[in-house]
């Protein structure tokens, strides 16, 4: 069964960090583009970033770029997300997902993790 | 980049057709082939049902088709049944290579 199991969610203060990971079982890791997806408690999804198979492409969404740090080990099977800088508003669900073989961003997501929560509280 | 709208709620009784809007601009959803459409169930995660405007992944009833015009997509769920009721979510490609989210909707089942 091809599955994802995030974690390295919890309780954090304002300006702390947080280093979320995702582990990929199943199926061939290295073939495929994987990306963050957060959704805040009661509200939709946000996509936040994406990382290429081979780490070579990477993008952000505005409202995490420059705080948050996508990565992977392809020898781990394993994804991660560093976030630095935390604010209230990152407060939510993260699903680690994987896009559709060969389509990158431009696809779909079709294996979903069942998320870590991350709460950023004084 | 700004959410793409979607209705906050739809409803319809089993068996008849429902259609969800998910408007963008020519940047994300006019400009590409590349909208998606999720399912999601209360306390669970997403499932992908439609992708690349009107594909059907693997194992999605033919009950679920989608289309698009101009800056606006559309889902269309025909012959409604009770399990179709949770929240679904479209989503494109932008020309900044990122990935817009619709706010969702909620479709009730009568």
């Amino acid at each position: 069964e091809e599955q994802l199991v995030e974690s390295g969610g919890g309780s954090v203060q304002p300006g702390g960090s947080l280093r979320l990971s995702c582990a990929a079982s199943g199926f061939t890791f290295n073939r495929y583009n994987m990306n963050w997806v957060r959704q805040a408690p009661g509200k939709g999804l946000e996509w936040i970033s994406y990382i290429s198979s081979s780490s070579i492409t990477i993008y952000y969404a505005d409202s995490v770029r420059g705080r948050f740090t996508i990565s992977r080990d392809n020898a781990r099977n394993t994804l991660y997300l560093q976030m630095n800088s935390l604010r209230d508003d990152d407060t939510a669900l993260y699903y680690c997902a994987r896009f559709l073989p060969g389509y990158g961003l431009r696809g779909g997501i079709d294996v979903w993790g069942q998320g870590t929560t991350v709460t950023v509280s004084s | 980049q700004s959410a793409l709208t979607q209705p906050a709620s739809v409803s319809g009784s089993p068996g008849q057709s429902i259609t969800i809007s998910c408007t963008g601009t020519s940047s994300d959803v006019g400009g590409y082939n590349f909208v998606s459409w999720y399912q999601q169930h209360p306390g669970k995660a997403p499932k992908l049902m439609i992708f690349s405007v009107n594909n059907r992944p693997s194992g999605v009833s033919n009950r679920f088709s989608g289309s698009k015009s101009g800056n606006t997509a559309s889902l269309t769920i025909s012959g409604l049944q009770a399990e179709d009721e949770a929240h679904y979510f479209c989503s494109s490609y932008t020309s900044s290579d990122t990935l817009v989210f619709g706010g969702g909707t909620k479709l009730t089942v009568l």
